[in-house]
């Protein structure tokens, strides 16, 4: 299994540009989630997904979209970027059913607004 | 709200010593802790959890001790090696909740030659 996969892994946007960060996972996970992580801080909880056609807001859900169409993939979409998202971004998924409520995570996309 | 803290933001230890990171938590219905190490320029990866019915669990040179009184946690690692070079993080879970995770601010663990 490749795991959980984000691309791209690096971009610099403009202020007001749009794009995607695709995150996907081979696993068959029910639940993904996108994180973003700050300099010298943890991870903040930005949506999630307990399975396809259903998402919800995490702590910091302002300027972000996510869809789930399909159980592999959770993009998220940036519609008109601001410096204050300049960040780390991480995917993450993990199994509903088997007792377990641990996370895994993807290596990131670390974005630049300028 | 209530979220995880960590004691300490830096932590150097000798290679081959034994070091200890703590993490403070102020939710008492939360029931599930994770560590998860995170290296430079990778997403972070997930070492040991428990849950809040027990007090401690190890794993390969890895254990996670538990105190619910205190609300703490710590995470020991037996014989450092340069390659435990890391932040480390700790995350909790509410009880009841739609099992997110909270993490808190993380340690930087330096291992000395």
């Amino acid at each position: 299994n490749a795991g959980v996969t984000q691309t791209p892994k690096f971009q610099v946007l403009k202020t007001g540009q749009s794009m995607t960060l695709q995150c996907a996972q081979d696993m068959n996970h029910e639940y993904m989630s996108w994180y973003r992580q700050d300099p010298g801080m943890g991870l903040r909880l930005i949506h999630y997904s307990v399975g396809a056609g259903i998402t919800d807001q995490g702590e910091v859900p302002n300027g972000y979209n996510v869809s789930r169409s399909t159980t592999e993939d959770f993009p998220l979409r940036l519609l008109s970027a601001a410096p204050s998202q300049t960040s780390v971004y991480f995917c993450a998924s993990r199994p509903i059913a088997g007792g377990t409520d641990t996370q895994y995570f993807g290596p990131g996309t670390r974005l630049t607004v300028l | 709200g209530e979220s995880v803290g960590l004691h300490l933001p830096t932590l150097s230890v000798q290679e081959g010593d034994n070091s200890i990171i703590n993490c403070a938590y102020s939710n008492s219905a939360s029931d599930y802790f994770i560590w998860y190490k995170q290296e430079s320029g990778k997403g972070p990866q997930f070492i040991i959890d428990i849950r809040s019915n027990m007090d401690k669990r190890q794993g390969q040179r890895v254990t996670v001790l538990l105190n619910k009184t205190v609300k703490h946690l710590s995470l020991q690692i037996a014989a450092t090696q340069p390659g435990d070079s890391a932040v480390y993080f700790c995350a909790e879970i509410l009880s009841g909740s739609a099992r997110q995770l909270t993490f808190g601010s993380g340690t930087q663990l330096t291992v000395l030659p």
